[in-house]
């Protein structure tokens, strides 16, 4: 079963504008993940962010985590025409080692 | 290239034939994970295994099993497949101490 729900479920920008993903989850959780997937391949991991973290920065990444209100968000600053992608959360449940995974946003960047 | 291989890249078979997909973990990754990925159920926990035991159990069918050998590579076996079972399965692998789970390229499997 899917844990986390995201939003949008697609988006489109011009490149160089910022692109910002949520995520919503259920349970409690140890961390959250985000992956990017190029149309049908692989799974790339892009950060992590621990339950006691707020924020996390790699790049031009941003991740904010609010535990109170079960949610998540990835922030993309200055997109580029390479960024476009699915990304998905994927929450690590307390507990357990498996990745619960949302349905993915689909970002696509126009230059 | 996160490390982490999967073989093949591609299968194409038929229904009720028997696949098996093949995944070697990054070097030293002791714990290794199957993961579903398709159309109408996204991408689903099947089971993971750690130093060759089982270690959880997702939603994975009965027709499914898996098994992780002494080298750490792991096999997934699919049988009696149906139309429903065409997806992308991944394999990730962890190492230990570290929560990050990196994805192999996954074999796509299409069920005619």
């Amino acid at each position: 079963s899917q844990q986390g729900e995201e939003d949008p479920q697609a988006l489109s920008i011009q490149e160089g504008e910022n692109a910002t993903m949520n995520c919503s989850y259920k349970t409690s959780i140890n961390n959250l993940q985000w992956y990017r997937q190029n149309s049908g391949r692989g799974l790339v991991h892009l950060i992590l962010i621990r339950s006691n973290e707020r924020e996390k920065h790699s790049g031009r990444l941003r991740v904010t985590l609010d535990t109170s209100k079960k949610s998540s968000s990835l922030l993309i600053t200055a997109s580029r025409a390479a960024d476009t992608a699915s990304y998905f959360c994927a929450t690590d449940e307390m507990g357990g080692n498996k990745l619960v995974f949302g349905a993915g946003t689909i970002l696509r960047v126009k230059s | 290239d996160s490390g982490v291989t999967q073989t093949p890249k591609h299968l194409i078979t038929a229904t009720g034939q028997r696949v098996t997909l093949r995944c070697s973990p990054r070097s030293g990754d002791l714990s290794v994970y199957w993961y579903q990925q398709s159309l109408d159920q996204g991408l689903q926990f099947l089971i993971q295994y750690y130093n060759g035991e089982e270690r959880a159990k997702g939603n994975i069918l009965e027709r499914f099993s898996a098994q992780q050998f002494p080298d750490l590579h792991s096999e997934l076996n699919l049988s009696s497949l149906e139309l429903g079972d065409s997806a992308l399965y991944f394999c990730a692998s962890r190492t230990g101490g570290s929560d990050e789970q990196f994805f192999g390229p996954g074999t796509r499997l299409t069920v005619l």
